[in-house]
């Protein structure tokens, strides 16, 4: 299966500066490359994905790059704010399935904004 | 727009008895994927069904069933509970074939005592 490896698992920053995680995953046949945020007690919230044929996805302060060939793909996020603080989870699809794609979390990385 | 609907939102329960999830997905999301999250942990795959037909099953135990009905929505029945069933519950779901982007409920806290 699906063996998907998250870093850091803590990341500290100061207001404004950029934070990036980045996902390493094993399977190569994974086609998809979602990003979660997670606060607590809350819902994960997918905030950017990103499809193997396209090598940079970017929406406003948040981007997310793709490198297939050395299978691991990064969450950037630009210009931070307190309420960035949260989880952020990794979940690439390990295999595309034409009836539904289960999501393989990676073990989340623990966001603090310090204003 | 409309989301994902899980109830109750919360359900105490002691060892031993049973409790019935539900999940409500997103008007014409015609698949539904249900996740556990220990405290502190990412969340677990459990099962999806796509067009009330079971697709994927993860790390659901046996004592753990489900179905999606034909207006599907989705429930998960968990018979025999353990203190280590004790987790949020999230249903997600998602779009036509090839949609792959899958949007979560509120989720459901289940405390077993």
């Amino acid at each position: 299966g699906e063996n998907v490896e998250q870093h850091p698992s803590t990341l500290s920053v100061q207001e404004g500066d950029s934070a990036v995680i980045k996902c390493t995953y094993s399977d190569s046949a994974s086609n998809y490359f979602p990003w979660y945020k997670q606060e607590l007690g809350k819902r994960p919230q997918l905030i950017i994905d990103i499809r193997s044929n396209v090598g940079e996805k970017k929406d406003q302060r948040i981007a997310v790059t793709l490198n297939k060939t050395a299978k691991h793909f990064s969450l950037h996020i630009t210009e931070t704010q307190p309420e960035d603080s949260a989880v952020y989870f990794c979940a690439p699809d390990p295999y595309p399935q034409e009836y539904g794609n289960k999501l393989v979390f990676g073990a989340g990385t623990i966001l603090r904004v310090k204003s | 727009a409309a989301g994902v609907i899980q109830s109750p939102r919360h359900l105490i329960k002691e060892k031993r008895e049973t409790a019935t999830l539900k999940c409500y997905p997103i008007p014409r999301h015609d698949t539904v994927y249900w996740y556990q999250q220990g405290p502190g942990q990412d969340p677990q795959f459990l099962i999806s069904f796509y067009e009330k037909m079971q697709s994927d099953k993860g790390s659901i135990p046996d004592r753990f069933s489900a179905q999606q009905f034909s207006d599907y929505h989705s429930e998960l029945n968990m018979s025999s509970l353990e203190l280590g069933d004790s987790a949020l519950y999230f249903c997600a779901s998602s779009g036509t074939v090839r949609t792959y982007e899958q949007y979560f409920g509120p989720g459901t806290r289940l405390t077993v005592t």
